[in-house]
């Protein structure tokens, strides 16, 4: 399978700071990536989707103007969480899906980071 | 608004049995569907996917897919406590990949 690299894999910060993680697809080059929020024992939260070089599509009750993406090119998006607050506290994961499909990829198929845990104090 | 549905269960089997994990959909379009593990504390893993109606079978896990009941079940064998995770179905919907919230599956030693 692809893989998808995240990183850092855990941050603590400081209320009011911002911080960046960084999603990259090593081995294929992923036309969409996602960003995904979840608390503890609740399912995935879809937050974003973007495409390399075009302005990232939210999900309904998330701001924009506070998780900033950019996809920066085919294998590199990054989120910042500007002006974290505790509430913030949660495990981002990204995710990178190509669009090809027949022989051993199905159109679609999405491969996740490893996830980064932030945690705000 | 589409969907996937899964029962959150926990589903319990004992080890060594066949464990059956089920998944409905509402889009009809979907062409591709995907089952994807998750640990507890880590990011979903990609298991399987089937886009063609019937069966795939990879190692322990068979897929199956019935596009006119929109169904979709992932079938483990000979299920091992180290199978105990969370198993998310999700649904190719055009531009979006849709994912249920996921069933609970305990296999007990």
């Amino acid at each position: 399978g692809a893989v998808v690299s995240q990183h850092p894999s855990w941050v603590i910060c400081k209320s009011g700071t911002s911080v960046k993680i960084e999603c990259r697809s090593l081995d294929f080059q992923a036309t969409t990536m996602f960003w995904y929020r979840q608390f503890p024992k609740q399912s995935l939260m879809l937050m974003a989707t973007s495409n390399e070089g075009s302005k990232a599509t939210y999900e309904q009750g998330v701001e924009k103007d506070k998780f900033l993406i950019n996809h920066a090119s085919l294998t590199l998006s990054t989120l910042t969480v500007t002006s974290a607050h505790p509430e913030d506290s949660s495990f981002y994961i990204c995710s990178a899906r190509t669009w090809t499909s027949g022989g051993l990829r199905a159109r679609g198929e999405q491969y996740f980071g490893p996830g980064t845990r932030l945690t705000v104090t | 608004q589409k969907e996937v549905e899964q029962n959150s269960g926990p589903l319990s089997v004992p080890e060594g049995a066949i464990a059956s994990l089920n998944c409905t959909y509402s889009d009809r379009g979907s062409q591709s569907f995907f089952w994807y593990r998750q640990y507890s504390g880590k990011s979903p893993e990609l298991i399987m996917f089937i886009y063609s109606n019937g069966d795939k079978e990879d190692g322990r896990f068979t897929a199956q897919l019935n596009k006119a009941s929109q169904y979709v079940s992932l079938l483990i064998r000979d299920s091992q406590p180290s199978d105990s995770a969370t198993y998310l179905c999700a649904s190719e919907g055009g531009f979006k990949t849709i994912f249920g919230a996921g069933t609970r599956l305990f296999v007990k030693a």
